[in-house]
Formats: C-alpha cells, structure tokens, sequence
C-alpha cells in the first residue's frame, strides 16, 4: 500500500534556529501533499497544501514566511520553520495522496518538534 | 462552511464492550465523511469514509459508521473493544472528496481490562 515517510520522527531545536521536516511518499507521485499541525490534546489543523512545482497554498493565519514549504519533486514535500520559537513546539503531520485518484489520504507518523 | 463536533473528548469502556463514538457534522453540501485512528506519536489512519454510496460504511479493524442525514450523524462503532483499540479518534468532512479535511477535536478511547 501507499506510504508516506516523515524525517526526522522527533527534532529537538533551539530559539532562532530552522528545522527542516521532510515528507516522501515513497511507493507513488504526489502532485499535492498537504501538512497539519496538531497541538498537545488537540486536533489537526491544516497548515498548507504543497504543489509540486508551484507555490505552496497557506491556511488563513499561518504565516507563508515562517513555514516554508517546498515541493520539488513529485515524492517530496518539505516544511521549515524558520526562527523557530518555544510556541512553534508542536507535531507535524503530513499527507498525500496517490496522483491522480480519487484514493484517500495517506498520512506520514509525524514529526515532533520541540523548541527549547 | 463544514465542520464537525465530537461529543465526548475521553470515552472509556471494558474490554468486549461496544464502543460507541459520536461524531455529527455540519455541511451546506452533501459531505465527505471519514474517521481516522491516530495511535501515540504516529500519524493517522483512515477506518473508513462516507461518500454517499451507503448509509452504512464498514471499515477496517471490525468498525463501522452509520450516516443519518436526518440527525446530521456519523457515529462511529465496535461491536466488542479490543485492548488494541485504545487510540485517539477523529472524525473529519470534507466537501471535495478528501483534498481538505476538517477534523473533529478528537475522541481519546481507553478500553479497561
């Protein structure tokens, strides 16, 4: 079956600094793959959708210049957030899904990110 | 606008049980509705998803939900909890058939010995 792969699983940083999560879908193309951020005791919330070579499309409230995304090719997809801060500690999720069908959503397990 | 709403943040039941968790949504559009299992530090899994085909959807790990446009419900069941079942559960819409999810906060189910 289709699986999407995150890295790193877990990433640990300090204020100011920028981590780099990546998003592969390892057994199919992508054309779009979208990322979520999930808070302690919370639900996800869709952060961005990431097109394949073009601009990624931000939710109303998430800042485009913080949360880079970029989606070069058709199995990669990745999010850095820039300058990162203690409130920016939360787990990344991405998703995707088979190009070209109607198939359902493929999650990747997520990366926690923990700013100190 | 579509959303949905989770009754019931924590649900506990005894191994064998049924469990039964509620999900009801709000949709100007016929929706897309799915619910997904997400297990500690992992991403989620699809268990099954409405797309107006049946009423009655089954999925994956014995789990099967039910559509009641009437009631505006997508509640999701189990015959007999599994220890295996405990996990956090979401239920989620879509108007676009699953391009963008909008999902419910979420329903922590523990299963007791």
């Amino acid at each position: 079956g289709a699986v999407v792969s995150q890295h790193p699983s877990r990433v640990i940083c300090k204020s100011g600094t920028s981590v780099k999560i990546e998003c592969r879908s390892l057994d199919f193309q992508a054309t779009t793959m979208f990322w979520y951020r999930q808070f302690p005791k919370q639900s996800l919330m869709l952060m961005a959708t990431s097109n394949e070579g073009s601009k990624a499309t931000y939710e109303q409230g998430v800042e485009k210049d913080k949360f880079l995304i970029n989606h070069a090719s058709l199995t990669l997809s990745t999010l850095t957030v820039t300058s990162a801060h203690p409130e920016d500690s939360s787990f990344y999720i991405c998703s995707a899904r088979v190009q070209g069908t109607d198939s359902p959503l493929h999650f990747g397990n997520g990366t926690r990110l923990t700013v100190t | 606008a579509q959303s949905v709403t989770q009754l019931g943040s924590h649900v506990s039941v005894s191994e064998g049980a049924l469990v039964l968790l509620r999900c009801n949504y709000s949709s100007s559009v016929p929706p897309y509705l799915f619910w997904y299992v997400q297990y500690p530090n992992q991403g989620l899994q699809l268990l099954l998803k409405y797309t107006s085909a049946a009423t009655l959807v089954k999925g994956i790990n014995g789990f099967e939900a039910e559509f009641k446009k009437s009631e505006t419900s997508f509640h999701l069941t189990k015959p007999s909890a599994h220890m295996s079942d405990a996990a956090e559960y979401f239920c989620a819409v879509s108007l676009t058939g699953a391009n963008n999810l909008f999902f419910g906060t979420g329903t922590r189910l523990t299963v007791i010995p």
